[in-house]
């Protein structure tokens, strides 16, 4: 079964530090990897996309890894800000057509 | 360029009715997409519509339906509404049916009652 899992669930930071957000899939046949920022009520916004030959993805403080032989990503937000605060969704298409949909880690950014 | 725009942005029914969500992709996009999002979880698929046609359906009942019009424009109707059809849905445009260029619109979010 194709499931994508993320962790964690929730989390808090303050304001100006790192934190890393992790997705683990078990989707065949693998095709991207995209990490998404949701506001509450909103729809998702895209911030970076990985293929299975890309290592890593950057997109202003936001750096996505893949390590497509264990099938985990991560999301790394650096020197994080307030606006930061949202839900973050890891979506795997399978085969180019479908998509899987993580749970979502929800960060709260405190001042 | 206006994005994806979804019409209602909110909307309340009562159980047993019925509901037409629409959407309007991007200009030039073919490829048309329907989530529902329930509070706390990711979106779920429901169908996608590529040049009118449908192309893939989630795992949802059949009181879901969609269409797509020669604009590219799309409906999603839910009918015999149950309190659980109450979500964020959201539609995703993109040129063609793949995944690389989806855009998200901002949703219409349904209350049933």
């Amino acid at each position: 079964k194709n499931q994508v899992e993320q962790s964690p669930q929730s989390l808090i930071i303050l304001e100006g530090k790192n934190c890393t957000l992790q997705c683990n899939y078990t989707v065949s046949p693998f095709s991207n990897l995209r990490w998404y920022k949701q506001d509450t009520g909103r729809g998702p916004v895209s911030l970076t996309i990985m293929t299975f030959s890309e290592n890593t993805k950057s997109n202003g403080r936001y750096t996505a890894t893949l390590d497509a032989d264990t099938k985990q990503s991560s999301l790394h937000i650096t020197a994080s800000q307030l606006s930061d605060s949202a839900s973050y969704i890891c979506v795997v298409s399978v085969g180019g057509q479908n998509f899987v949909f993580g749970p979502g880690t929800r960060l709260s950014v405190l001042p | 360029d206006a994005g994806v725009t979804q019409s209602p942005t909110h909307l309340i029914k009562t159980r047993g009715q019925h509901v037409t969500l629409r959407c309007s992709p991007i200009s030039g996009h073919k490829s048309v997409s329907w989530y529902q999002q329930v509070l706390g979880q990711g979106p779920q698929f429901i169908f996608q519509y590529y040049e009118k046609e449908e192309r893939g359906r989630g795992n949802f009942p059949d009181r879901f339906s969609a269409r797509q019009f020669p604009n590219y424009s799309s409906e999603l109707n839910v009918n015999a509404l149950l309190l659980g059809d109450s979500a964020l849905y959201l539609c995703a445009s993109s040129l063609a049916g793949y995944e690389r260029g989806y855009t998200f619109g901002s949703g219409t979010r349904l209350t049933v009652v």
